[in-house]
C-alpha cells in the first residue's frame, strides 16, 4: 500500500482554511473493521499525535476546526481556520489489524505565510 | 493510559547492531499491538514493524525484513527493537507506539557513524 499526500508544502495565511489530500493505492472498504485510516500531526520538536481516526473521528481534545473525510482511495484533512499552533507536519496513515501492517504518507509541511 | 518510556540515545558504528527498549509505565502492553516507527532527520515517519501482545505474532515491514527483530519480555512490560547491519542512513529517531491508543514513546535517537 502506498499513500501519496499533496501538497507536500502548504503555506497558509492565519485564519484561512487548509486542506491536505491523501490518495491510497488500496481502497478502504466502508465498515471494514480490519482496515483503518488516520491523520497525525507532528509539531516541531514533538512526537506525533493522532488527530483523526477511522477517516473522520476526531481524537479527544482535538479542536473542531480539524475534520477528516473521504472514502475508497481518496481522503482529506481539512483545517477550517488555521491557527499559529497548527504549524508542523501532517501525515496520513493506513493500516490493518491482521496481518499487522501500517504505512504513512510522505508528510505535508504546513507553515504560516 | 499506559505511558511508554524508551531507552536513551545511542551511538553505533556501521555494521553493528542496536537494541532499543520500550517499557510500559503504569501497566503492561497486554491487549495492545506495539509498533516501531522511525524518523530520519528531516524525513517522514516510517513503520518498521510490530508485535501483537495477544497472539505474540510479529510483522515486519518489507524494507526491514532480515534486519529487524522485535521481541518482548514474558510479562509484556518491555518491548525491544533490534536493528542489525547498521548504516549511516539508519541514523534516526526511533519511536515505540501504541497506534490504536495513540500513545508514543519519547523517542530514542540512534546515530550511526564511524
Amino acid at each position: 500500500v502506498v499513500l501519496t499526500q499533496s501538497p507536500l508544502f502548504l503555506p497558509v495565511t492565519l485564519g484561512q482554511p487548509a486542506s491536505i489530500t491523501c490518495r491510497s493505492s488500496q481502497s478502504l472498504a466502508h465498515n471494514d473493521v480490519n482496515n483503518y485510516f488516520n491523520w497525525f500531526q507532528q509539531r516541531p520538536g514533538h512526537s506525533p499525535r493522532r488527530l483523526i481516526y477511522q477517516v473522520s473521528t476526531r481524537d479527544y481534545g482535538v479542536p473542531d476546526r480539524f475534520s477528516g473525510s473521504g472514502s475508497g482511495t481518496d481522503f482529506t484533512l481539512t483545517i477550517s481556520r488555521v491557527e499559529a499552533e497548527d504549524v508542523g507536519l501532517y501525515y496520513c496513515m493506513q493500516g490493518t489489524h491482521w496481518p499487522l501492517f501500517h504505512t504513512f504518507g510522505q508528510g505535508t509541511k504546513l507553515e504560516i505565510k | 493510559q499506559v505511558q511508554l518510556v524508551q531507552s536513551g540515545p545511542d551511538v553505533k558504528t556501521p555494521g553493528s547492531s542496536v537494541k532499543v527498549s520500550c517499557r510500559a509505565s503504569g501497566g503492561t502492553f497486554r491487549t495492545y499491538t506495539i509498533s516501531w516507527v522511525r524518523q530520519a532527520p528531516g524525513q517522514g515517519l516510517e513503520w518498521m514493524g510490530g508485535v501483537d501482545s495477544v497472539s505474540g505474532s510479529k510483522t515486519y515491514a518489507e524494507a526491514f525484513q532480515g534486519r529487524v527483530i522485535i521481541s518482548a519480555d514474558d510479562s509484556f512490560t518491555t518491548v525491544y527493537m533490534q536493528l542489525s547491519g547498521l548504516r549511516s542512513d539508519d541514523s534516526a529517531m526511533y519511536y515505540c507506539v501504541l497506534i490504536a491508543a495513540d500513545s508514543w514513546g519519547q523517542g530514542t535517537l540512534v546515530s550511526v557513524s564511524s
